[in-house]
């Protein structure tokens, strides 16, 4: 079965400092991946994707995730964290479209 | 232009009531998708809709779980008999075949079950 981990339900980071929000999938198949950010009381924003190009993908606010098919890991990073990432983090895969499986989820808190 | 739209965005009722909500995709989506996140949790799947296709309904918990798309447009979930455990945010998505499986999400509706 498929399943996607998300170490680390809370991390902190000073302001300024490296972002790095952990994502592992299980699965011989590599699937497609994602990362969403949620910020409270409202839905998902997609962060990023992974679609079988590039493995090192860029998405919105300085976000980008290295997909790694040997560590079958997706993490996701930031250099310099600003206050306003503070927010709920969530890793997702799918393989045909039509189910996805998200981790539990982050919560980033961003110390002035 | 407009995103996906969830109603009522809040919703209490009484343990045994039924509830019906509502998503409003984007325009031309053909993909819906129903999750359900319980505090603490991510989100678990409930049900998908693509085109006219049968429904993917793998994912429902219960009986008292049902949900319909009328015309390949509207959804609305409808869960019997409601229960406590059923308190949770209730998130919709849609997407546009062909576009990797993007999902657009709306803000959700919140349920809680007295």
């Amino acid at each position: 079965a498929q399943s996607v981990t998300q170490l680390g339900s809370h991390v902190s980071v000073s302001e300024g400092a490296l972002v790095l929000l952990r994502c592992n999938y299980s699965s011989s198949v590599p699937p497609y991946l994602f990362w969403y950010v949620q910020y409270p009381n409202q839905g998902l924003q997609l962060l990023l994707k992974y679609t079988s190009a590039a493995t090192l993908v860029k998405g919105i606010n300085g976000f980008e995730a290295e997909f790694k098919k040997s560590e079958t890991s997706f993490h996701l990073t930031k250099p310099s964290a600003h206050m306003s990432d503070a927010a709920e983090y969530f890793c997702a895969v799918t393989f045909t479209g039509n189910q996805f499986y998200f981790g539990t989820g982050t919560s980033l808190t961003v110390i002035p | 232009g407009a995103g996906v739209s969830q109603s009522p965005s809040n919703k209490v009722t009484e343990k045994g009531k039924d509830v019906e909500l509502r998503c409003d995709p984007i325009s031309g989506h053909t993909a819906l998708y129903w999750y359900r996140q319980s505090l603490g949790q991510g989100l678990e799947f409930l049900i998908y809709f693509q085109g006219n296709s049968a429904p993917d309904k793998s994912g429902l918990p219960s009986d008292r779980f049902s949900a319909e798309r009328t015309g390949g447009s509207v959804s609305t979930l409808t869960i019997q008999r409601t229960q406590q455990e059923d308190s949770a945010v209730y998130l919709c998505a849609s997407s546009l075949l062909g576009t990797s499986y993007e999902q657009y999400f709306g803000p959700g509706t919140r349920l809680t079950v007295t």
